[in-house]
């Protein structure tokens, strides 16, 4: 298993333009998540969704859109970047939407917005 | 709402000393704790957990943690440091609710000295 994969790595992108942020799993899990991590700030929440076709926000879900159309991918979607969007950004899946189950991070994705 | 407060923003040990990291919690009810660990440039990879039972739960690479209901905390710990534990280190609370995501603390830098 390939696990939770992510790209880009890095991302370079000016004030105002979109982008994707991939995300896929392999591990045939129900819930799938965006966090972003900021200095200081630990991971916030963007975010989730518990199933193909179900999404929902997170704390931070602002200037972001997801969408699930199949159970392995969970794409987040910047639509019009700002200097405040720039992060890492990690995926992360879990089995079920289950509290007890591990959670599987991908590697992450470093945005910078100039 | 849930919280989690990790006091410790930077901690430096010598190699072979003992560590221990702070981690406290807000929950109203019944916690599941999770410990991360993560690597410069790497994605969050999952120490240990604690749901119910003994509340003195064993992890990888050595490591340990202790829940204390009483007083609100899920401490970390290794009794021998090792150089390659230099990382940063997350506790996190499941929530219900909100597809029972994880709240993460703002980290702990743990710094290593040979």
């Amino acid at each position: 298993n390939a696990g939770v994969t992510q790209t880009p790595k890095f991302q370079v992108l000016k004030t105002g333009q979109s982008m994707t942020l991939q995300c896929a799993q392999d591990m045939n899990h129900e819930y799938m998540s965006w966090y972003r991590q900021d200095p200081g700030m630990g991971l916030r929440l963007i975010h989730y969704s518990v199933g193909a076709g179900i999404t929902d926000q997170g704390e931070v879900p602002n200037g972001y859109n997801v969408s699930r159309s199949t159970t392995e991918d969970f794409p987040l979607r910047l639509l019009s970047a700002a200097p405040s969007q720039t992060s890492v950004y990690f995926c992360a899946s879990r089995r079920t939407r289950e509290r007890s189950n591990e959670q599987f991070f991908g590697p992450g994705t470093r945005l910078t917005v100039l | 709402a849930q919280s989690v407060t990790q006091p410790d923003i930077h901690i430096t040990v010598s190699e072979g000393a003992s560590l221990e990291l702070r981690c406290n919690y807000s929950y109203g009810a019944t916690p599941y704790l999770f410990w991360y660990v993560q690597s410069p440039g790497q994605g969050l990879q999952l120490l240990l957990k604690y749901f119910s039972g003994d509340t003195l739960v064993q992890g990888i690479k050595g490591f340990e943690a202790e829940f204390k209901r009483s007083q609100s905390s899920f401490n970390l710990r290794k009794p021998s440091v090792h150089w390659s534990d230099a990382a940063e280190y997350f506790c996190a609370v499941g929530v219900t609710g909100g597809g029972n995501k994880l709240t993460f603390g703002t980290g702990t830098q743990l710094k290593v000295e040979l």
